[in-house]
C-alpha cells in the first residue's frame, strides 16, 4: 500500500531558528500533499495544500512567509518553519493523495513531527 | 465550504459494549467520507472510507460505518469494543473536486475502553 515517510519525528529548536520537515511518498507519486497542524487533544487543522511544480495554497490565517512549502518533485514536499517561536510548537502532519487511473490511494498520512521551540 | 461535526467528544465504554460514534457533515455536493483512528503516540490510520456504492462500509478491526445521504451522516459502529480500541477517532470529508480536494476533519472523539 501507499506509504508516506515524514522526518524528523521530533525536533527541538531554539527560538528564531528555522526547521525543515520532509514528507516523502515512498512507493507512489503524490501530485498533491497536504500539511496539517494538530494541537494537543485537538483535531487536525489544514495549513496548506502543496502541488508538485506550483505554489502551495495556504488556508486562511496561515502565514505563507513563515511556513514555507516546497513540492519540487512528485515524491517530496517540505515544510520549513522560519524564525520559529514557542507558539509554533505543535505536531505537524503531512498527507499525500494521488489518483492513479486504477487505484485510489485516498489519503495517506505521515507519522508526524513533534516540534518544540525553546 | 465543507464542515464536519462529531458530537461525542469523549466516550467511555466497558469492554464488549457496542459503539456508535456520530459524524455529520455539511456540503451540498458529492463527498468522500473517511474515518481515521489515532492510537496514543501513533499516526493516523485509515479505518474505512466511502466513495460510492453500498452505503454500509466495512473497515478494519471490525468497524463499519453507514452513509445516510438524507441525514448527511456517516456514523461509525462496532458491535463489541476491546480495550485496544482506546484511541482518538476522526471523521473526515472531502468534496470530490479533483486531486487537490482537501480533507476536512471533525474535532475527534476520544474513546476510552475500560476492562
Amino acid at each position: 500500500g501507499a506509504v508516506v515517510s515524514q522526518h524528523p519525528s521530533r525536533v527541538i529548536c531554539k527560538s528564531g531558528t528555522s526547521v525543515k520537515i520532509e514528507c516523502r511518498s515512498l512507493d507512489f507519486q503524490a501530485t498533491t500533499m497536504f500539511w496539517y497542524r494538530q494541537f494537543p487533544k485537538q483535531s487536525l487543522m489544514l495549513m496548506a495544500t502543496s502541488n508538485e511544480g506550483s505554489k502551495a495554497t495556504y488556508e486562511q490565517g496561515v502565514e505563507k512567509d513563515k511556513f514555507l512549502i516546497n513540492h519540487a518533485s512528485l515524491t517530496l514536499s517540505t515544510l520549513t518553519v522560519t524564525s520559529a517561536h514557542p507558539e509554533d510548537s505543535s505536531f505537524y502532519i503531512c498527507s499525500a493523495r494521488t489518483l492513479h487511473p486504477t487505484v485510489d490511494y485516498g489519503y495517506t498520512f505521515g507519522s508526524g513531527t513533534r516540534l518544540t521551540v525553546v | 465550504a465543507q464542515s464536519v461535526s462529531q458530537h461525542n467528544h469523549h466516550v467511555i465504554l466497558s469492554e464488549a459494549a457496542s459503539l456508535e460514534l456520530g459524524c455529520n457533515y455539511s456540503y451540498g455536493g458529492t463527498v468522500n467520507l473517511f474515518w481515521y483512528v489515532q492510537y496514543p503516540g501513533q499516526h493516523l490510520q485509515l479505518l474505512l472510507k466511502y466513495f460510492s456504492g453500498d452505503p454500509l462500509v466495512k473497515g478494519i478491526k471490525g468497524f463499519e460505518a453507514e452513509f445516510i445521504k438524507s441525514k448527511f451522516s456517516f456514523n461509525l459502529r462496532k458491535p463489541s469494543v476491546q480495550w485496544s480500541d482506546t484511541a482518538e477517532y476522526f471523521c473526515a470529508v472531502n468534496a470530490q473536486t479533483g486531486t487537490a480536494s482537501k480533507l476536512t476533519f471533525g474535532t475527534g472523539t476520544r474513546l476510552q475502553v475500560t476492562l
